[in-house]
């Protein structure tokens, strides 16, 4: 099974601020990485696939890079809504597997 | 608009069964393949199973082989999940979850990348004595 390691595990950022986060694969994966954001007691939400790609509708102070084993989401300037937990997802090969996740705080 | 709407979850003991349905509307529901994904409670998220489009390809995670079975029925629009000889450990929210169709711009085609797109509300199962 490929297993997915996010860090860090949590953040505490300011309105306004440059956040970025890390998954990183245990074997290569391409390009088949997605991002998710969820907010307490409600259902995930995709913001990015295939590595870059955003989602319909997801800001675009959010971004994606990396390629193989390492990847990175990007939130260019934090807002208010942004706090949440976000998930990395590898599609590359069954089990498909998630990240530990990263919860984002209000410092 | 996408919905998927999951029910069928409930307090069940240790060795019961339980079968989840998940409705969808909104969109050709044959044209994508489903999943089920879990999250049990305070914890991050876990696959469970997938089904193609057709129903003819099913994949499940090690922790339910053998004891879980997803199925589709495309003439009600709606995805199943039975779920045999539970276990405490299954205690979960149960979200199922619409596989992801991309325009791919070289070739013309729609094509998946395993991202999910459409997630339902979830629904509770909670496995105790």
């Amino acid at each position: 099974d490929i297993q997915m390691t996010q860090s860090p595990s949590s953040l505490s950022a300011s309105v306004g601020d440059r956040v970025s986060i890390t998954c990183r694969a245990s074997q290569s994966i391409g390009s088949y990485l997605s991002w998710y954001q969820q907010k307490p007691g409600k259902a995930p939400k995709l913001l990015i696939y295939k590595t870059s790609s955003l989602h319909s509708g997801v800001p675009s102070r959010f971004s994606g890079s990396g390629s193989g084993t390492d990847f990175t989401l990007t939130i260019s300037s934090l807002q208010p809504v942004d706090f949440a937990t976000y998930y990395c997802q590898q599609s590359y090969s069954t089990p498909l597997t998630f990240g530990g996740g990263t919860k984002v705080e209000i410092k | 608009e996408v919905q998927l709407v999951e029910s069928g979850g409930g307090l069940v003991q240790p060795g019961g069964s339980l079968r989840l349905s998940c409705a969808a509307s909104g969109f050709t529901f044959t044209t994508y393949e489903m999943n089920w994904v879990r999250q049990a409670p305070g914890k991050g998220l876990e696959w469970v199973s997938y089904i193609s489009s057709s129903g003819a390809d099913t994949f499940s995670a090690d922790s339910v082989k053998g004891r879980f079975a997803i199925s589709r029925d495309n003439a009600k629009n709606s995805l199943y999940l039975q779920m045999n000889s539970l276990r405490v450990e299954d205690t979960a929210v149960y979200y199922c979850a619409r596989g992801a169709l991309f325009y791919d711009p070289s070739t013309g085609d729609l094509v998946t990348t395993g991202a999910f797109d459409s997630w339902g509300q979830g629904t509770l199962v909670t496995v105790s004595s």
